[in-house]
């Protein structure tokens, strides 16, 4: 079965400091790779997606980068964190392919910014 | 533009009662995909339905159904008699899927609907 790990699952950071988010997918190959971040009271905004390593697909203007060094592993940087960062990051992925599948979820950062 | 309105923000319920998740989209798309999610307090996301637009048939799993109309661009969830493990909030999103091309499964999400269900 496919398993998806994300981490750490909370981080206090101050201003200014930089980010990595990990993310690991197991069981799968090739899976199409998704960061999210849920702001208070919000619904989900898609950060980055991925198709493939190396492969990187941003979807808002932000303080935040992403890349796909290895098939199944994907991590949400910053070099610089601003308070609007603060957030929960989610992490996703589904199966390559048409139609489009579910995508699965890991269990979340929960990022402050000081 | 894709759009997916949650117009509840909130909902209490008792338990036992039966409750109705509002679900109402916007896209150019012949072709596209219908979700619900549920989050827990927990925070991770769990997938729960998809429908593709040309499956117009409701569905029933359990204690859950869901009722999606193409005319009034409407995919609505329903939960009988309500227990209190089904708090959490629940999100309605929407894929794009062109015939011949690719979607990448970019979700479009709703705003999510926060239910309560007191015992």
């Amino acid at each position: 079965s496919q398993t998806i790990h994300q981490w750490p699952a909370t981080l206090v950071q101050p201003v200014g400091s930089p980010l990595s988010l990990e993310c690991t997918v197991e069981g799968t190959s090739n899976p199409n790779l998704y960061w999210y971040r849920q702001a208070a009271g919000r619904g989900l905004q898609l950060l980055f997606y991925s198709v493939g390593i190396g492969q990187i697909s941003s979807e808002v203007p932000q303080n935040l980068s992403a890349s796909r060094p290895q098939d199944r592993q994907f991590i949400l940087s910053s070099k610089k964190l601003l308070l609007s960062d603060s957030g929960f990051y989610l992490c996703a992925w589904s199966r390559t392919g048409v139609p489009p599948t579910p995508q699965h979820f890991g269990d979340g950062t929960r990022l402050s910014i000081l | 533009a894709q759009k997916v309105t949650q117009a509840q923000t909130e909902i209490s319920v008792v338990e036992k009662e039966d409750v109705t998740l509002d679900c109402v989209y916007e896209t150019r798309d012949t072709t596209y995909y219908l979700f619900w999610y549920k989050q827990p307090p927990s925070g991770e996301l769990v997938f729960l339905i998809r429908r593709n637009s040309f499956d117009e048939q409701n569905e029933i799993s359990g204690r859950y159904s869901w009722n999606f109309q193409k005319s009034t661009s409407s995919f609505n969830f329903t939960i009988t008699a309500s227990q209190v493990v089904d708090s959490a909030v629940y999100f309605c999103a929407l894929s794009e899927w062109k015939a011949g091309g690719t979607s990448y499964g970019k979700l479009t999400f709703g705003q999510g609907t926060i239910l309560t269900v007191h015992p």
